[in-house]
């Protein structure tokens, strides 16, 4: 049981826009500034989203975050077959005193 | 260019000990923490560890609090992850992250770029 909710598992069309949501608590995204990162497949996760709505260079802005109080949500816009990619969101917990992954959502693009 | 790049994992014995390496090149390394975290086959990802920038603060998950120990050497640019008491449940990929600031508490933080990973197999 991750202490940040993912669904597992999202899907879109080509063009399509589709978003991922991210709940949490006070202790974590209602203090800190979130974070998303994308794993595709067979690699290693790579940083999507920074400070809650911030591209980091490279990254098309059909990505982009949001927050709001202790939820966040990463929006994928134009959904092209290259984002069929797992998206996890993180963010730092102080009652945990440690980083706090969601459990990650599986993105199929249809 | 920043470039991580981790050594050490194996197949281990339930109860046996292993260490990670992480050697990183292409940054100031005493300026920023960090991190451990790890994806068992087919699961999501577990931070595992940080450390800070100057060494002085560690954090670890609860999962292997008291088990693992994260150091680091500033004149090899080196993290390491000593991991005893290992469990069939530590069987994961561990990545190396390097954090955004100085210490993991800090605001404004995030992991960029990761290694590429090593395998621990816990397995009689």
């Amino acid at each position: 049981q991750s202490v940040l909710t993912q669904p597992p598992s999202a899907s879109g069309t080509p063009g399509q826009r589709v978003t991922i949501s991210c709940s949490g608590s006070s202790s974590n995204i209602g203090s800190y500034t979130v974070n998303w990162y994308q794993q595709l497949p067979g690699t290693a996760p790579k940083l999507l989203i920074y400070n809650n709505n911030q591209r980091p260079s490279g990254v098309p802005d059909r990505f982009s975050g949001s927050t709001s109080g202790t939820s966040a949500s990463l929006a994928i816009s134009g959904l092209q077959s290259e984002d069929e990619a797992d998206y996890y969101c993180a963010a730092w917990d102080d009652s945990l005193d440690g980083w706090v992954f969601g459990g990650g959502t599986k993105l199929t693009v249809l | 260019e920043v470039q991580l790049l981790e050594s050490g994992g194996g197949l281990v014995q339930p109860g046996g000990s292993l260490r990670l390496s992480c050697a990183a090149s292409g940054f100031t390394f005493t300026t920023y923490a960090m991190s451990w975290v790890r994806q068992a086959p087919g699961k999501g990802l577990e931070w595992v560890s940080a450390i800070s920038g100057g060494g002085g603060n560690t954090y670890y998950a609860d999962s292997v609090k008291g088990r693992f120990t994260i150091s680091r050497d500033t004149s090899k640019n080196t993290v390491y992850l000593r991991m005893n008491s290992l469990r069939a449940e530590d069987t994961a990929l561990y990545y190396c992250a390097k954090e955004n600031r100085g210490d993991s508490t800090y605001y404004n933080n995030w992991f960029d770029p990761w290694g590429q990973g090593t395998l621990v197999t816990v397995s009689s």
